[in-house]
């Protein structure tokens, strides 16, 4: 099956640094790549995705990037703000047939220090 | 717009209790889905069930059952619960249709603690 690695599992950055988080899947056939936020208490919320028909995606201060040979996404967040604080995780997903579900990395821990 | 609601939201039980964790969408998704995090091991998946009607075993099947009752809900159930189970549960769907992957949507979890 999928295996999904992420790192770092905990990342410290300045408020209005650039945080970037980085996974790598093992599965060649996978072509969804979403990224989670989850607040304590919360469940995971999807911030941005990505299909494996593009290389970047960009959503204001959040970007993804894929490079498909190398099976890695990473995840940008530029200008972090304190709200930024939470739990991110990976995830990727084959198309159709099989396990339906997303295969999760362990998560990266951000906190933004002020 | 409540999307995904899950109950109970906790949850204390002995070894060797039975229970029945809920989920419902308002969504009008086909596919829902239960996963289970533990620290550092981030979500695994339970079961998942595609439609109303069918139901799949995930990573981490061993010890649970699951019912899709209708295509609102889809429960989760411990028969003798052990303390491996304990975890936070999600529950999670999906629509399906119009050609591109959609996202899942997970609800607040529900943390079960066995004693």
């Amino acid at each position: 099956g999928e295996n999904v690695e992420q790192h770092p599992s905990t990342l410290s950055v300045q408020e209005g640094d650039s945080a970037v988080i980085k996974c790598t899947y093992s599965d060649s056939a996978s072509n969804y790549f979403p990224w989670y936020k989850q607040e304590l208490g919360k469940g995971p919320q999807l911030i941005i995705d990505i299909r494996s028909n593009v290389g970047e995606k960009k959503d204001q201060r959040i970007a993804v990037t894929l490079n498909k040979t190398a099976k890695h996404f990473s995840l940008h967040i530029t200008e972090t703000q304190p709200e930024d604080s939470a739990v991110y995780f990976c995830a990727a997903s084959m198309p159709g047939g099989g396990a339906d579900g997303l295969t999760f990395g362990k998560g990266t821990h951000l906190i933004i220090q002020p | 717009n409540a999307g995904v609601t899950q109950t109970p939201k906790f949850q204390v039980l002995k070894t060797g209790q039975s229970m029945t964790l809920q989920c419902a969408q308002d969504m009008n998704h086909n596919s829902m889905y239960w996963y289970r995090q533990d620290p550092g091991m981030g979500l695994r998946l339970i079961y998942y069930s595609a439609s109303e009607g069918t139901t799949d075993k995930g990573e981490v099947p061993n010890g649970y059952n699951v019912s899709r009752l209708n295509k609102r809900e889809f429960s989760l159930r411990l028969e003798s619960a052990a303390p491996s189970q304990t975890s936070v549960y999600f529950c999670a769907s999906r629509g399906t249709g119009g050609g591109l992957r959609q996202p899942q949507h997970f609800g607040d979890g529900t943390r079960l603690s066995i004693l």
